[in-house]
């Protein structure tokens, strides 16, 4: 069975300074891979997707992700957070049938003024 | 344009009664999905809709969980005699078909809390 694993569970930051989250997965075959963010009250909403090809993918907000094979990992990095980046991120592995989306647990991020 | 939305957003219903969670897509999408989010399972799918034909309904928790879509939009989720470990946001999403292509927009969730 697929799984996701985000290992850090809380990570506080400064703002200005950079973030990676880190997201291992496991799955047999090549993954469609997802992060998304959930701020306070809100929906999930979609940073960025991987499918195939290029393995350094640009997402909305200044995020990106970098698959590696290898790791089996797609972290997600920001050059520089801001304040309103404090949310709780959630990498996600596509299964086999109908799109559904298996998530890992979630890294809530704080930003430090 | 409108955007998934879900009602009520939040519930608080006694232990042993039925709850219907309600889920309104984007116009247009075809596909529909349920999620689970608690503190103690994290977020987890329950079932999904292509059309109003859910192919595969193992991810619900019980058989007191049962869920229809209908005309192809509308869905509602409906718990059977809650018990307290129902407890949890239940999110909806929406997408255009269920190619990973397509991405999920998801509601704002209800809060159910069973008391």
């Amino acid at each position: 069975a697929q799984s996701v694993t985000q290992p850090d569970i809380h990570i506080t930051v400064s703002e200005g300074a950079s973030l990676e989250l880190r997201c291992n997965y496991s799955y047999g075959a090549t993954p469609y891979l997802f992060w998304y963010v959930q701020s306070p009250g809100q929906g999930l909403q979609l940073l960025l997707k991987y499918f195939s090809g290029d393995t350094l993918v640009q997402g909305i907000k200044g995020f990106e992700a970098e698959f590696k094979r290898s790791q089996s990992s797609f972290n997600l990095r920001k050059p520089s957070v801001h304040w309103s980046d404090a949310a709780e991120y959630f990498c996600a592995v596509e299964q086999n049938a109908g799109n559904m989306l298996t998530f890992g647990g979630g890294t809530r991020l704080m930003v430090k003024p | 344009g409108a955007g998934v939305s879900q009602s009520p957003s939040n519930k608080v219903t006694e232990k042993g009664k039925d709850v219907e969670l309600r889920c309104d897509p984007i116009s247009g999408h075809t596909a529909l999905y349920w999620y689970r989010q608690s503190l103690g399972q994290g977020l987890e799918f329950l079932i999904y809709f292509q059309g109003n034909s859910a192919p595969d309904k193992s991810g619900l928790p019980s058989d007191r969980f049962s869920a229809e879509r209908t005309g192809g939009s509308v869905s509602t989720l409906t718990i059977q005699r809650t018990q307290q470990e129902d407890s949890a946001v239940y999110l909806c999403a929406s997408s255009f078909g269920l190619a990973a292509a397509y991405e999920q927009y998801f509601g704002p969730g209800t809060r159910l809390t069973v008391t």
